[in-house]
């Protein structure tokens, strides 16, 4: 099992560009999750997915978008990028019954 | 807004001391506490899960909850410097498909050989 995988690894955006942010997991997991990570911060909620089909909003969600096509995928999409978005990106996921969230490696993103 | 205080750190112990981090929560209907450690540059990893007052033992590991104080902790004893790293302190309302947790800043911990 590969696990939570996520790409890039590392992004330079310049302002207004757009990118999507690649997540995957092979465990067959129902719950999916996208949290940012600023410095010295916890990591902040942006989008979750309970199921293929169903998203929902988190903490910070303005400047982003998702979707959840097929249980293995959830991809996050972020338009116009701005400075603000600068910050390190986490996907999670897990399974129905357990609380345990698994964490993929990240993508490091800077607009500039 | 419901919040996640972690404020005391960074922490610098010595190798073989007990650390002690502390954490704070303020939705009082808040039913499932975690702590994961994030080393620099990495994913954080949950090491301890806690559901009901009291304490609960994995290995050097203690978690300790107290719901009416509202405050949860975590204890290493034997501290080792392979136990340097950043502790979030996580906690979620919610049960079932829309368990969502809420992260403190953390507290950074630093075992001194």
């Amino acid at each position: 099992n590969a696990g939570v995988t996520q790409t890039p690894k590392f992004r330079i955006l310049k302002i207004g560009q757009s990118m999507t942010l690649q997540c995957a997991q092979d465990m067959n997991h129902n719950y999916m999750y996208w949290y940012r990570q600023d410095p010295g911060m916890g990591l902040k909620l942006i989008y979750y997915s309970v199921g293929a089909g169903i998203t929902d909003k988190g903490e910070v969600p303005n400047g982003y978008n998702v979707s959840r096509s097929t249980t293995e995928d959830f991809p996050l999409r972020l338009e116009l990028a701005a400075p603000s978005q600068t910050s390190v990106y986490f996907c999670a996921s897990r399974t129905w019954g357990s609380y345990e969230q698994y964490f993929g490696p990240g993508t490091r993103l800077t607009v500039t | 807004q419901k919040e996640v205080e972690q404020n005391s750190g960074p922490l610098s112990v010595p190798e073989g001391a007990i650390a002690s981090l502390n954490c704070t929560y303020s939705d009082r209907g808040s039913q499932s506490f975690f702590w994961y450690r994030q080393y620099s540059g990495k994913s954080p990893e949950l090491i301890m899960s806690i559901y009901s007052n009291g304490d609960k033992e994995d290995g050097r590991f203690t978690a300790q909850l107290n719901k009416a104080s509202q405050y949860v902790s975590l204890l290493i004893r034997d501290s080792q410097p392979s136990d340097s790293a950043t502790y979030l302190c996580a906690v979620s309302r919610d049960t079932g498909a829309n368990s969502k947790l809420t992260f403190g800043k953390g507290i950074t911990l630093s075992v001194r050989p």
